[in-house]
């Protein structure tokens, strides 16, 4: 069975400083998707970036960007430029890709507050 | 309004009874999810739908029950509250295409007395 594992229950970081949120997984599949989703206190789940593993490029999103080692069974989260509204807990996800799958697993979250 | 909305945002219920949390979306997804998030957990998966009527279990199903008669609407009955229940409830859907993404609705906060 698949697992994911978020080892930083809470971190912190100045406001425009960089941050990375680690997450590590388990899995025996060849192909499959990794999420991060952020949730900020007003509970809205959002997603932040996605990677296909089939990909060897890492996603960028604006200051968001990944760090996924297949190898390693590693997908770090990078936030530069840090900003006050990304006070949130962020999720680490995993699916796997197989034919009409669609569950995530889910890391225990990060807690991240920006500090001014 | 388009999207995924649920309903009520809040509700507090006793031991015993029955609850129904409402969610709909607006954009034909073929998928839709009921999670539940508690402290110390994360997210678990209660229930899924692939489609209208087709219906499966995910992590923690026990004491819920789901249906899907209609593609935009995925209700989740609570048929004897406990207060092992208490929690948040986040319904989300997804397209049928290869991105995969999963769109949340706003979430449940529901408490069991």
């Amino acid at each position: 069975a698949q697992t994911v594992t978020q080892s930083q229950p809470e971190m912190s970081v100045q406001e425009a400083e960089t941050v990375t949120l680690s997450c590590t997984y388990d899995t025996s599949e060849n192909n499959y998707y990794l999420f991060w989703y952020k949730q900020p206190p007003s509970r809205q789940m959002i997603l932040v970036i996605r990677q296909e593993a089939y990909k060897q490029q890492n996603a960028t999103e604006n200051r968001f960007s990944v760090n996924f080692q297949k190898a390693a069974k590693s997908f770090s989260l990078k936030i530069s430029d840090s900003q006050l509204g990304d006070t949130a807990m962020y999720f680490c996800a995993f699916m796997k890709h197989a034919g009409n799958n669609r569950k995530l697993i889910w890391g225990l979250g990060t807690s991240l507050a920006v500090n001014p | 309004d388009a999207g995924i909305t649920q309903s009520p945002r809040y509700k507090i219920t006793e031991t015993g009874r029955q609850v129904t949390l409402m969610c709909h979306q607006t954009w034909s997804h073929s998928y839709m999810f009921w999670y539940r998030q508690d402290l110390g957990h994360g997210l678990r998966l209660i229930y899924y739908s692939a489609a209208a009527d087709i219906t499966d279990k995910g992590e923690v199903p026990d004491g819920y029950v789901v249906s899907r008669s209609k593609t935009e609407n995925f209700p989740l009955t609570l048929e004897s509250a406990t207060r092992s229940q208490t929690s948040v409830y986040f319904c989300a859907s997804s397209a049928s295409g290869s991105y995969n993404e999963q769109f949340f609705g706003p979430g449940t906060r529901l408490t069991v007395l």
